[in-house]
């Protein structure tokens, strides 16, 4: 089962725009993380946010994260063509160390 | 460094046959992961391997198993196929240590495609 939702399911936006991608979750958790596929592709590490942690930077991308909420928002800034992809959030649990993903967002950037 | 690596690519298969998946980690990692990315369903965890031990399973029937071998590459064994079973097979490898903040990478999975 999925640990939660992600908003929008759907993204189209043009190059050089921003991109927000919201995710909520259902669980207490010790870190948040955000993954990128490429179609047909694995997937690929973003970002790591911990739970004591409200947001943080990697170039373009900015996340932050809202434990009250049980929530967390993915920004990409300055959009490009490469960045279509479909974004997912990802916590730990309830197995153990292994993931339980968002239902994701699918990102299309025009150029 | 070489990624995670999967293989076969693409498979077809038909009900009722059985198939096996491979994986190999990032030299240096010692668990391994594997998901279920079907149509409409997302991607759903189904074993978790380090250190040789199966350490927990996801909610799937007991014809998905798997091992891991002494050298940590992984395989996947999943008997009497269903047609639900089409989807692709993802495997990721970590660094296992103190402290829950290692990343997974993942491999490019494999297509199963069941007729």
């Amino acid at each position: 089962s999925q640990q939660g939702e992600e908003d929008p399911q759907a993204l189209s936006i043009q190059e050089g725009e921003n991109a927000t991608m919201n995710c909520s979750y259902k669980t207490s958790i010790n870190n948040l993380q955000w993954y990128r596929q490429n179609s047909g592709r694995g997937l690929v590490h973003l970002i790591l946010i911990r739970s004591n942690e409200r947001e943080k930077h990697s170039g373009r991308l900015r996340v932050t994260l809202d434990t009250s909420k049980k929530s967390s928002s993915l920004l990409i800034t300055a959009s490009r063509a490469a960045d279509t992809a479909s974004y997912f959030c990802a916590t730990v649990g309830p197995h153990g160390r292994a993931l339980t993903f968002g239902s994701g967002t699918r990102l299309q950037v025009q150029p | 460094e070489a990624g995670v690596t999967q293989s076969p690519t693409h498979l077809i298969k038909t009900r009722g046959q059985q198939v096996t998946l491979r994986c190999s980690p990032i030299s240096g990692h010692t668990s391994v992961y594997w998901y279920q990315q079907a149509l409409g369903l997302g991607l759903q965890f189904l074993l978790w391997y380090d250190e040789g031990e199966e350490r927990n399973r996801g909610n799937f029937p007991p014809r998905f198993s798997g091992r891991q071998f002494p050298n940590y590459s992984s395989e996947l064994n999943v008997n009497a196929l269903e047609l639900e079973d089409s989807a692709l097979y993802l495997c990721a490898s970590s660094l296992e240590g103190v402290g829950w903040d290692q990343p997974q990478h993942f491999g490019d999975g494999t297509r199963l495609s069941i007729l």
